[in-house]
């Protein structure tokens, strides 16, 4: 069935470098992807998205890109912060209302 | 409200009883989700609504559980003859206009346990 795969399960990164965290997708017919942030004990919110028709969309210091071709999807990080610090999920539509969830990335910010 | 509101925040229940887990979306969204949530995982889908018709309820797990959303607003998620493996972050979701090219508002879950 569709699934999508996030890498890695865990980032490190020190406090002002960038973060990128990768999806791939196999529904071919998804065409809205949205990333969410869950920070420890809170609900997961959204902090960017992109559509099918576009290639890439900046944010302030994040970013997504998207690779139709190849059903690759990024989130880019710059100057990461310790507000950074969190569990971040990519999803891929699926159907009308439904979202197929990525595993999360846990990204830690090293002082 | 604020936002997307549920209880309650905490659920401790012995085996083999009835829990009713609550989400009252933001006024006016049409669709309205329930998820399960393992720690550290992604949402599992489990139910989908739009306004009150049940248009999905393919990920809930087994016929223990059940949801409803009678008038379009509150809906309450059922979990009968509660088992260990049911203890889980329950969360609910709703968005405004029906489909799934839009933002999730999420709730802050119920978390249940089943001892």
């Amino acid at each position: 069935g569709e699934n999508v795969e996030q890498h890695p399960s865990t980032l490190s990164v020190q406090e002002g470098d960038s973060a990128v965290i990768k999806c791939t997708y196999s529904d071919s017919a998804s065409n809205y992807f949205p990333w969410y942030k869950q920070e420890l004990g809170k609900r997961p919110q959204l902090i960017i998205d992109i559509r099918s028709n576009v290639g890439e969309k900046k944010d302030q210091r994040i970013a997504v890109t998207l690779n139709k071709t190849a059903k690759h999807f990024s989130l880019h990080i710059t100057e990461t912060q310790p507000e950074d610090s969190a569990v971040y999920f990519c999803a891929a539509s699926r159907s009308n209302y439904q979202l197929i969830w990525g595993a999360g990335t846990k990204l830690i910010i090293k002082p | 409200g604020a936002g997307v509101s549920q209880s309650p925040r905490y659920k401790v229940t012995k085996r083999g009883q009835d829990v009713a887990l609550r989400c009252d979306p933001i006024s006016g969204h049409v669709s309205l989700y329930w998820y399960r949530q393992a720690l550290g995982q992604g949402p599992e889908f489990l139910t989908y609504f739009n306004y009150e018709a049940q248009q999905d309820k393919s990920g809930l797990p087994n016929d223990r559980f059940s949801a409803e959303r009678p008038e379009g607003s509150i809906s309450t998620l059922t979990i009968q003859r509660t088992e260990q493996r049911d203890s889980a972050m329950y969360r609910c979701a709703s968005s405004p206009q029906g489909s799934a090219n839009e933002k999730l508002f999420f709730g802050s879950g119920t978390q249940l346990s089943v001892l």
